[in-house]
């Protein structure tokens, strides 16, 4: 069964340095997100990404977060310079359809961010 | 953000008994209704939707049940396997328009016993 890859499994930085994740997504899938949980709490939205372009982002996805689809193959979150507040397991989805209520999202096992 | 909230955090049920998961959710845009399932170390799987143009909705052991005026909506797991243990997670969004944003609930927990 196809499935989104992410890497690195973890990742631990030191506050203030620049962190690059990177997910595959399903080959034939169009729309793309990274979600977020930090510990004990809810998964949480961060941003949508269609046609090489973000489709929606929530209030947490600030400056310090950009996404790229930089060849056509890999989707990557970079999160400029990292506060303590940024540890969480990140996690990339991927869908076929993207604005429509039967929208599947296929999540990755996720990338936890450790920052020091 | 509490749009969406299982209250449970936790449920312990013996194997071949029902499971029921609860959820609520106070925006009434929410139009759509998914259930998705973790296992440790895994993302979370999709495991069953429904529209609210719909009050219930199943597939095989699986069945979640809507009910609009009271924001409410379950998943029933009958019977419940061993391999049903995970954390279970809610999730709403708007249809046509949130371009794959769900709302999670915190999850709950279930604990299936042999």
């Amino acid at each position: 069964e196809p499935e989104v890859t992410q890497t690195p499994s973890h990742q631990v930085t030191q506050m203030g340095q620049e962190v690059i994740l990177r997910c595959v997504p399903i080959s034939n899938h169009l729309y793309f997100y990274w979600y977020r949980q930090i510990l004990g709490q809810k998964v949480e939205f961060l941003v949508s990404f269609y046609n090489n372009e973000i489709s929606e982002k929530s209030e947490i996805f600030d400056d310090q977060f950009s996404v790229e689809r930089p060849d056509g193959s890999n989707f990557t979150l970079k999160i400029r310079s990292t506060k303590l507040e940024d540890s969480a397991m990140y996690f990339c989805a991927s869908s076929v359809n993207g604005v429509s209520g039967a929208n599947v999202l296929t999540f990755g096992a996720g990338s936890r961010l450790t920052v020091l | 953000d509490q749009q969406v909230k299982q209250n449970s955090p936790s449920l312990s049920v013996q194997e071949g008994r029902i499971s029921i998961l609860n959820c609520d959710y106070t925006n009434s845009m929410f139009d759509y209704f998914l259930w998705y399932k973790k296992y440790p170390a895994e993302g979370p799987t999709f495991l069953i939707s429904i529209s609210s143009i719909k009050d219930k909705n199943e597939d095989g052991r699986f069945t979640v049940f809507l009910n609009k005026s009271a924001k409410h909506l379950s998943l029933h797991i009958v019977p419940s396997q061993p391999g049903d243990s995970a954390v279970y997670f809610c999730a709403a969004t708007v249809g046509g328009t949130s371009y794959g944003k769900l709302t999670f609930g915190q999850g709950t927990i279930l604990t299936v016993h042999p």
